[in-house]
């Protein structure tokens, strides 16, 4: 059953805290990407990457940082940088950066304690 | 500056007719358009993909349309059910294979 899987469904951090989203693929998609969507707001890109042991910075880069040590994976920590880090994350993947559609997982509700 | 728009935030529509949501840009040339699906609590599912050198794309109910000229698209779905009640994201993919999403529209299908 080929798919994107985000874990945890609900993750909560308390102050000063590091926190770990995960992400995995295995519809074998080279470009994986993370995106954050706030209440009212479209969505907004986090970081990306084309392929393995490379990544790029998105839109609101600051205080995440990511790792793409395999295709299939690709983690996205939150850091206690990242001063409002209340949202709802979004990975996707696609085959092949801008040639077609996004396949997103189901989403990382993040909350602060 | 660069915008993306997505007609008012939420739109209701009696079952049955079309329900049509609009998709406006200004300063982007996008090669082409992508529309999505949300439901609350999930990830968008992609519904259609629209070309700049293409007028209007179908699959079943639903039909897009893309004018260049007034930077426009137009999303409709046509005999409408309670079913298709969710938010419809646009979603620009610009010549840097950049993609720039909408705020979405909520769309409620009345029975």
């Amino acid at each position: 059953d080929g798919g994107i899987t985000q874990s945890p469904k609900y993750l909560f951090r308390k102050e000063g805290q590091n926190v770990t989203l995960s992400c995995e693929q295995n519809l074998n998609h080279d470009a994986m990407y993370w995106y954050r969507q706030d209440p009212g707001q479209g969505l907004r890109l986090i970081y990306y990457s084309q392929i393995v042991n490379d990544f790029q910075k998105g839109d609101i880069a600051e205080g995440y940082s990511v790792s793409r040590e395999k295709k299939e994976s690709f983690p996205l920590t939150v850091t206690s940088a990242q001063k409002n880090p209340t949202a709802f994350y979004l990975c996707a993947s696609s085959p092949d950066r801008g040639i077609g559609k996004l396949f997103f997982g189901s989403g990382t509700q993040l909350s602060v304690l | 500056s660069q915008k993306i728009e997505q007609n008012s935030e939420a739109l209701n529509i009696q079952e049955g007719k079309t329900a049509t949501l609009t998709c406006n840009y200004t300063n982007y040339s996008p090669a082409y358009l992508q529309w999505y699906r949300q439901d609350p609590g999930r990830g968008p599912v992609f519904l259609l993909l629209i070309r700049e050198n293409e007028k209007e794309k179908r699959k079943e109910r639903l039909k897009v349309t893309f004018d260049t000229t007034l930077k426009q698209s137009l999303f409709h779905i046509t005999a409408s059910q309670p079913a298709d009640s969710a938010t419809y994201l646009c979603a620009l993919v610009n010549r840097d294979d950049k993609i720039i999403f909408g705020k979405g529209t909520r769309l409620h299908i009345l029975p």
